[in-house]
């Protein structure tokens, strides 16, 4: 099975700021590597998928980039709506896993 | 516009089986290319994947809880359906249905609000 790591588990930040989140898979998984944004108490939501390629209706403010087995999560410019949990996905093989999660904090 | 809804026990004894329910609305669970999911989180914690059913009927099941998951379709009613037996508290959880999209790649693009089932004597 494929292991997802993410890195950090928590992040603290303020509005404005440019923050990058990392995944690390622990074999390639090429491009096969998507992100989801988890607000409390509701269903994650598909932010970037293939790595790099952002969902209908994202704010351009978030960008994917990496492939193999390091990728990253970019928030260019943190806005209020922000702070919340962000999740990688490896999807390259079954079964699927999911990094640990990266929480945003209001510095 | 997909829409997906879960629905089922929330609370449901050691040792017995859950049973959830997921209503699509917007698309067909007979569909070509997608994969039904389910996935769980437990409280305050992480995102754990289930398995799928695939339009046609196949499934792949997480091997960690592979001999106690079934994951069938009625494609009268336009629903997916989990089942998990010999449920301990460890499987508490809120468990989500996802659709599972593949354009190249392979991601979930359509969730459910999911619902929280509590295995408690």
């Amino acid at each position: 099975d494929i292991q997802m790591t993410q890195s950090p588990s928590s992040l603290s930040a303020s509005v404005g700021d440019r923050v990058t989140i990392t995944c690390r898979a622990s074999q390639t998984i090429d491009n096969f590597l998507n992100w989801y944004q988890q607000k409390a108490g509701k269903a994650p939501k598909l932010l970037i998928h293939a790595a790099s390629s952002l969902q209908s209706g994202v704010p351009s403010r978030f960008s994917g980039s990496g492939s193999g087995t390091e990728f990253n999560l970019t928030i260019s410019s943190l806005q209020p709506e922000d702070f919340v949990t962000y999740y990688c996905h490896q999807s390259y093989s079954v079964p699927d896993s999911f990094g640990q999660g990266t929480k945003l904090e209001i510095k | 516009q997909v829409q997906l809804q879960e629905s089922g026990p929330g609370l449901v004894k050691p040792s017995q089986t859950l049973s959830l329910t997921c209503t699509v609305s917007g698309d067909s669970v007979t569909s070509g290319g997608y994969y039904w999911s389910w996935i769980r989180q437990p409280p305050g914690k992480g995102l754990e994947w289930i398995g799928y059913i695939y339009y046609s009927g196949s499934t792949y099941y997480n091997p960690s809880l592979k001999s106690r998951i079934s994951i069938s379709v009625d494609t009268s009613k336009n629903q997916v359906s989990l089942k998990l037996t010999s449920v301990t508290a460890a499987d508490t959880a809120v468990y989500y249905c996802a659709r599972g999209s593949m354009v190249g790649n392979y991601f979930f693009d359509y969730w459910g609000q999911g619902t929280l089932v509590t295995v408690s004597a």
